[in-house]
């Protein structure tokens, strides 16, 4: 059964640092999403993307954030200047379609710690 | 601010019995809405999708939804104890392209 893939499971970055987190969401799938959850508490959505760009963002999604589809298969969630506060795990998540009823499929996350 | 409310629980039920799972909402016009099942430290797992006011009904799971009252349910019947997780009710917005989740159920069942 397809599924949606992220690298790494776990990253551990330094204040300040920038990092780059890959998913590869399901091939037939057109939206992309990336949520995150901080330990405890509800997953929270931050971006959608479709079409080579953002479809909608989330108060949290600032400058500090970019997302990228680097190639046919890739999706990519960046935080330029990592925070403390940026610790969670990060899911991706990919629906067939958008803008309606559509299912999102979520990755199994990557841990990000921020020291 | 789009709401998503469950009871945090812990909910506990004995293996075998019925679970019921509850989650109210705040946008009206939602349409669509989910259910997710989370285990501790992985992500959440689709269980569940509904749409239409009613049940529907998948294997053991029967979701039931009332748009009028924006209330969406989830039943587990003959809970297993691998059921024990944490259940997240999502909730779509106007475009369609973002969910808001609501914090979760803890759901117990035990042996």
């Amino acid at each position: 059964e397809p599924e949606v893939t992220q690298t790494p499971s776990h990253q551990v970055t330094q204040m300040g640092q920038e990092v780059i987190l890959r998913c590869v969401p399901i091939s037939n799938h057109l939206y992309f999403y990336w949520y995150r959850q901080i330990l405890g508490q509800k997953v929270e959505f931050l971006v959608s993307f479709y079409n080579n760009e953002i479809s909608e963002k989330s108060e949290i999604f600032d400058d500090q954030f970019s997302v990228e589809r680097p190639d046919g298969s890739n999706f990519t969630l960046k935080i330029r200047s990592t925070k403390l506060e940026d610790s969670a795990m990060y899911f991706c998540a990919s629906s067939e379609w958008g803008g309606g009823p559509y299912e999102q499929y979520f990755g199994p996350g990557t841990r990000l710690t921020v020291t | 601010q789009k709401e998503v409310e469950q009871n945090s629980g812990p909910l506990s039920v004995p293996e075998g019995a019925i679970a019921s799972l509850n989650c109210t909402y705040s946008d009206r016009v939602s349409q669509s809405f989910f259910w997710y099942r989370q285990y501790s430290g992985k992500s959440p797992e689709l269980i569940m999708s509904i749409y239409s006011n009613g049940d529907k009904e998948d294997g053991r799971f029967t979701a039931q939804l009332n748009k009028a009252s924006q209330y969406v349910s989830l039943l587990i019947r003959d809970s297993q104890p691998s059921d024990s997780a944490t259940y997240l009710c999502a909730v779509d917005t106007n475009t369609g392209n973002q969910f808001y989740f609501g914090t979760g159920t803890s759901l117990t069942v035990i042996p």
